[in-house]
């Protein structure tokens, strides 16, 4: 079985600053891996997927993730955040025979300062 | 194109009571997958259809159930509710859901509350 661990159920950051989610994964075949944000009373919106074809996924709104076998990590940053980066990031991963299932992580939610 | 619908957005319930929620998957689409977001829990994988069969099944009770019609629209039913069922019910659909890499769309989501 497969599954997910999101270090760090809140980060906050200055507006400007480098923005760093952390996702670590668990799965015994290749996984599939996404990013996707929710903003309050909203569902999801897919930032970035890793889907083997290269390790560095560049995403909507200026963020990006890098794909690391050997540490079994999907983490997803910015350059420099905006306020309205401010909401909840989940980090999800699928294999081969999930079928429409995806096994997210708890969540992180980012604060944005001024 | 339109994104995927869930009616309705709201919903409040009293124990023992059943419940119906509904999603329209994009046009096109023929997967179409339920999970549940608790504040305790986090999302959960409910089930996933696909042409009108339950291909996947999470670890839930029998007293959810769901189903998928020809035009792929699904609603999922819980029935015999109980507090703990308060949850915000999410929809995805996908093309085919079949390989993986399949990005999955999701609704707003309803939110059920049982009193």
């Amino acid at each position: 079985a497969q599954s997910v661990t999101q270090l760090g159920s809140h980060v906050s950051v200055s507006e400007g600053a480098l923005v760093l989610l952390r996702c670590n994964y668990s799965s015994s075949v290749p996984p599939y891996l996404f990013w996707y944000v929710q903003y309050p009373n909203q569902g999801l919106q897919l930032l970035l997927k890793y889907t083997s074809a290269a390790t560095l996924v560049k995403g909507i709104n200026g963020f990006e993730a890098e794909f690391k076998k050997s540490e079994t990590s999907f983490h997803l940053t910015k350059p420099s955040a905006h306020m309205s980066d401010a909401a909840e990031y989940f980090c999800a991963v699928s294999v081969g025979t999930s079928y429409g299932k995806l096994t997210f992580g708890q969540g992180t939610i980012l604060t944005v300062h001024p | 194109k339109a994104g995927v619908t869930q009616t309705p957005r709201y919903l409040i319930k009293t124990r023992g009571q059943q419940v119906t929620l509904s999603c329209s998957p994009i046009s096109g689409h023929r997967s179409v997958s339920w999970y549940q977001q608790t504040p305790g829990q986090g999302l959960q994988f409910l089930f996933e259809y696909f042409s009108e069969t339950q291909r996947n099944k999470g670890n839930f009770p029998g007293r959810f159930s769901g189903r998928q019609f020809s035009n792929s629209r699904s609603e999922m039913n819980v029935s015999t509710l109980e507090l703990g069922d308060s949850a915000l019910y999410l929809c995805a659909s996908s093309l085919e859901a079949g390989g993986s890499t399949d990005t999955q769309y999701f609704g707003p989501g309803t939110r059920l509350t049982v009193l």
